[in-house]
């Protein structure tokens, strides 16, 4: 089966700086990857989403970047701030294999420090 | 419109009790899905229902847990009996709306379950 890893698993930022995760999954057919965050107390929000026919997707100050060929791909938030703080869960799906279950990563706790 | 909801937020039981949480699904999503969070690890797949049918149960841990979505709504998961091993944050999502593919999935804000 599939398995997700993602590194690291805390990171903490001067507020304004950029903050990058990484994540690598083993299933070469995995063909979607969701990014998720979650705050305290709460359910993880889907924040950006990437499909393999495509090596990048941005929206405001998050971007996914991803390498079919390594088999990974990577959340990049610029411009940190304080409420970006969280805990965020990349994963990784095959989609057309008729069940849609997400494989997870361990998540990364991100401090933004005003 | 709605999110996904999910009842009660919190339960606490006692080992060899029984428990259901309850999820219903965003409005019009014919895939609805169930994860587990257990302490320090992480989110895993339970199962995951298309309407009222079971497209894949691969991840449900024993037969001590039932899943049923009669009618293709809301969904409940039964416990039954709880194990100290079942404890964590049972998460439900669902999928399938006009926004995003079918694999686009929308979580709810779990259900803390602790059983001591």
């Amino acid at each position: 089966g599939e398995n997700v890893e993602q590194h690291p698993s805390t990171l903490s930022v001067q507020e304004g700086d950029s903050a990058v995760i990484k994540c690598t999954y083993s299933d070469s057919a995995s063909n979607y990857f969701p990014w998720y965050k979650q705050e305290l107390g709460k359910g993880p929000q889907l924040i950006i989403d990437i499909r393999s026919n495509v090596g990048e997707k941005k929206d405001q100050r998050i971007a996914v970047t991803l390498n079919k060929t390594a088999k990974h791909f990577s959340l990049h938030i610029t411009e940190t701030q304080p409420e970006d703080s969280a805990v965020y869960f990349c994963a990784a799906l095959r989609r057309g294999a008729g069940s849609y279950q997400l494989t997870f990563g361990k998540g990364t706790k991100l401090s933004v420090i005003p | 419109e709605a999110g996904v909801t999910q009842f009660p937020s919190h339960s606490v039981i006692e080992k060899g009790q029984t428990v259901t949480l309850r999820c219903d699904p965003i409005s019009g999503h014919d895939n609805l899905y169930w994860y587990r969070r257990v302490m320090g690890k992480e989110i895993k797949f339970l199962l995951h229902f298309v309407k009222e049918s079971k497209q894949d149960e691969s991840g449900m841990p024993n037969n001590r847990f039932l899943a049923e979505r009669t009618g293709g709504t809301y969904s409940t998961l039964k416990v039954q009996p709880a194990e100290l091993e079942d404890s964590g944050v049972y998460f439900c999502a669902s999928s399938g709306g006009l926004a995003g593919g079918q694999e686009t999935q929308y979580f709810g804000p779990g259900t803390r379950l602790l059983v001591l």
